[in-house]
């Protein structure tokens, strides 16, 4: 099993363009999230989906989009990005639970808008 | 803002030595779960507490819920190279909630 992959794992923009992230998870996991860190802020939360065709806002949603079509993939869009986007962008799956369970994290992509 | 504070944000200790990084919430947390990022990797899981005042050992690691479960606290003894890296607690937003609140994380170094 690859667990959580992310692609791409770098990528250069310049100010207005676009961009889609994806992420893939094989663990049949039903929820999904997108974090952005950034030095000394920790990990904050984008958007998130608890299943195939859900999505909800995060702690930061502005300038994010996001789509779960399938259940084991969740896009992030850059609509017209900007330098405050610069940051390591983190995608996680989790399972089910009463208590929300641990969150498995993909291997990160590193975004620089100039 | 973030319901997860943890200190300290630095933490420089010598190989051999002991130390504690802190997280504290302002809010009673029904669980709370360590992280551990190594310098360019992505965190991953290392334990989850539930219970007031659980106690959960990994090897050189000891993990401490508070009794208020309001906080909590990694202890390392004898550090090693290999626990270089930064070290993230995480709680729900709300009870039974699908969000994480991270702490800030403690950055920890070693020398040799």
């Amino acid at each position: 099993n690859a667990g959580v992959t992310q692609t791409p794992k770098f990528r250069v923009l310049k100010t207005g363009q676009s961009m889609t992230l994806l992420c893939a998870q094989d663990m049949n996991h039903e929820y999904m999230y997108w974090y952005r860190q950034d030095p000394g802020m920790g990990l904050r939360l984008i958007h998130y989906s608890v299943g195939e065709g859900t999505t909800a806002k995060g702690e930061v949603p502005d300038g994010y989009n996001v789509s779960r079509l399938k259940k084991q993939n969740f896009l992030l869009g850059l609509e017209s990005a900007a330098p405050s986007q610069t940051s390591v962008y983190f995608c996680a799956s989790s399972q089910t639970g009463g208590f929300i369970s641990e969150q498995y994290f993909g291997p990160g992509t590193r975004l620089t808008v100039t | 803002g973030q319901q997860v504070m943890q200190i300290p944000q630095y933490q420089h200790v010598q190989e051999g030595e002991d130390f504690t990084t802190y997280c504290n919430s302002s809010t009673t947390l029904s669980n709370i779960q360590w992280y551990k990022q190594r310098p360019g990797g992505h965190p991953v899981f290392l334990i989850q507490l539930v219970k007031s005042g659980e106690v959960k050992k990994q090897k050189r690691l000891t993990f401490q819920f508070g009794e208020a479960k309001k906080n909590s606290s990694l202890h390392i003894t004898a550090t090693q190279t290999t626990d270089v890296g930064t070290y993230f607690c995480a709680g729900p937003t709300r009870s039974n909630d699908y969000k994480l609140s991270f702490g800030a994380g403690t950055t920890v170094t070693v020398r040799a």
